[in-house]
């Protein structure tokens, strides 16, 4: 089924650790999306990419980083995990033109202890 | 600071009933979303309003745009059951980045 997949679903992760999120797309979509989920905040934007090659900050970009080698893959960097970047994580992605819909992930869920 | 923001936070109605959520946002706009998310899962788009556009359908739900006063009110008529999850609206800004609210919690009690 086309989609994007996001790995890992869940991960706990000691202060201080490296972590990646990974996010695949299959759909050939141009622009890619990371947003962070907190309780009470909703979601805030963390870092997009319009499209291959090219990123952007959002919100909330401090602590990440982000690369888009090619159309399907969007991963997200932790360099050094800290509590508050525990949260629920979302990939999503846009078919080419600027303006429509965004398709989601089914998340990764980040514990920082 | 985020974009959107819905009103109210949390409401609970019977099935059959109509559920009516606002949004209001900060800054001009190119078009604003409404999403829904099942718990533990990912959004999905429900309906999307263009910045020319005061009224839009789709099936049992209902999307207003008032540019004027920068809100937008989703309305689900004769809900169900199946229609509890979280509510979210989104303002595509200027530079075509979502920037979503912090949602409406809708519980229909069968």
């Amino acid at each position: 089924i086309a989609g994007i997949t996001q790995a890992p679903t869940s991960q706990i992760l000691a202060a201080g650790r490296r972590m990646t999120l990974r996010c695949t797309q299959d759909m050939r979509h141009n622009a890619m999306y990371w947003y962070r989920q907190d309780l009470g905040l909703g979601l805030r934007l963390i870092h997009y990419s319009n499209t291959a090659g090219t990123t952007g900050k959002g919100e909330v970009p401090d602590g990440y980083s982000v690369s888009r080698a090619n159309t399907d893959d969007f991963p997200l960097t932790l360099a050094s995990a800290v509590p508050s970047q525990t949260s629920v994580y979302f990939c999503a992605s846009k078919p080419g033109g600027e303006t429509g819909e965004l398709f989601f992930g089914e998340g990764s869920r980040l514990t920082v202890l | 600071s985020q974009q959107g923001e819905e009103d109210p936070q949390a409401l609970s109605i019977q099935e059959g009933e109509n559920a009516t959520m606002n949004c209001s946002y900060k800054t001009s706009i190119n078009n604003l979303q409404w999403y829904r998310q099942n718990s533990g899962r990912g959004l999905v788009h429900l309906i999307l309003i263009r910045s020319n556009e005061r009224e839009k359908h789709s099936g049992r739900l209902r999307v207003t745009l008032d540019t004027s006063k920068k809100s937008s009110s989703l309305l689900i008529t004769a809900s169900r059951a199946a229609d509890t999850a979280s509510y979210f609206c989104a303002v595509m800004d200027s530079s075509y980045k979502l920037i979503f609210g912090s949602g409406t919690r809708l519980l229909v009690r069968p």
